[in-house]
């Protein structure tokens, strides 16, 4: 098993440009999510999809958007990327209940200048 | 809502030190506490986990205690390696998240070892 995977690992955007970020899990999860690290601030949920055909906002959605394509893979799109959005993007997965773990992909290093 | 708050660091120990890193956390009920390392240029793993008060979780010699009197969950090592060099996660997840599970993060607190 791959567990969680992410591409790409690194990417540099202009300002205004858009992009998108590609995770998949080979799990069987109901659940996927998106979060964003920056220093300081530990993790903080951009957008989460409950089951394949949902999705809702996070703590932090503003500048974002997703897509939950099947049950294995989960999309985060920057429509018009920001310097603010400059950050390391991790997906993760877990099965339903609180005291499920939840396993992390690698994470995309992205710059926005 | 909820919050998990833990020790700022960095901790910087030498190489056979004991370890604690504090975790206390604010939350309705009886919520699900993780800690989870997080190794330099890599994701989040789960480390160990506690799903009800007075439970510990252990795992590669560390420890961790749910205290609900407290409301902590302080992560401990008798001898810490070099190899332990990481930033660590105090979570919660608390039990009426629904279809998903809903995790509260703390900041993190990196830890450096030394020869």
């Amino acid at each position: 098993n791959a567990g969680v995977t992410q591409t790409p690992k690194f990417q540099v955007l202009k300002t205004g440009q858009s992009m998108t970020l590609q995770c998949a899990q080979d799990m069987n999860h109901n659940s996927m999510y998106w979060y964003r690290q920056d220093p300081g601030m530990g993790l903080r949920l951009i957008y989460y999809s409950a089951s394949e055909g949902t999705t809702d906002k996070g703590e932090v959605p503003n500048g974002y958007n997703v897509s939950r394509l099947n049950k294995r893979e989960f999309s985060l799109r920057l429509e018009s990327a920001a310097p603010s959005q400059t950050s390391v993007y991790f997906c993760a997965s877990s099965n339903w209940g609180s005291g499920n773990e939840q396993f992390f992909g690698p994470g995309t290093r992205l710059t926005v200048l | 809502g909820d919050s998990v708050t833990q020790m700022e660091g960095p901790v910087t120990l030498s190489e056979e030190a004991f370890l604690t890193i504090n975790c206390t956390y604010t939350a309705t009920g009886y919520p699900s506490l993780f800690w989870y390392v997080q190794y330099p240029g890599e994701g989040l793993q789960l480390l160990l986990k506690a799903t009800k008060a007075d439970d510990k979780g252990s795992n590669k010699g560390f420890e961790a205690t749910y205290r609900k009197e407290t409301t902590s969950f302080h992560l401990e090592k008798g001898s810490v390696q070099v190899s332990d060099s990481a930033v660590y996660f105090c979570a919660l997840s608390p039990r009426n998240s629904g279809g998903y599970q809903k995790v509260t993060f703390g900041t993190g607190t990196k830890l450096q070892v030394i020869p």
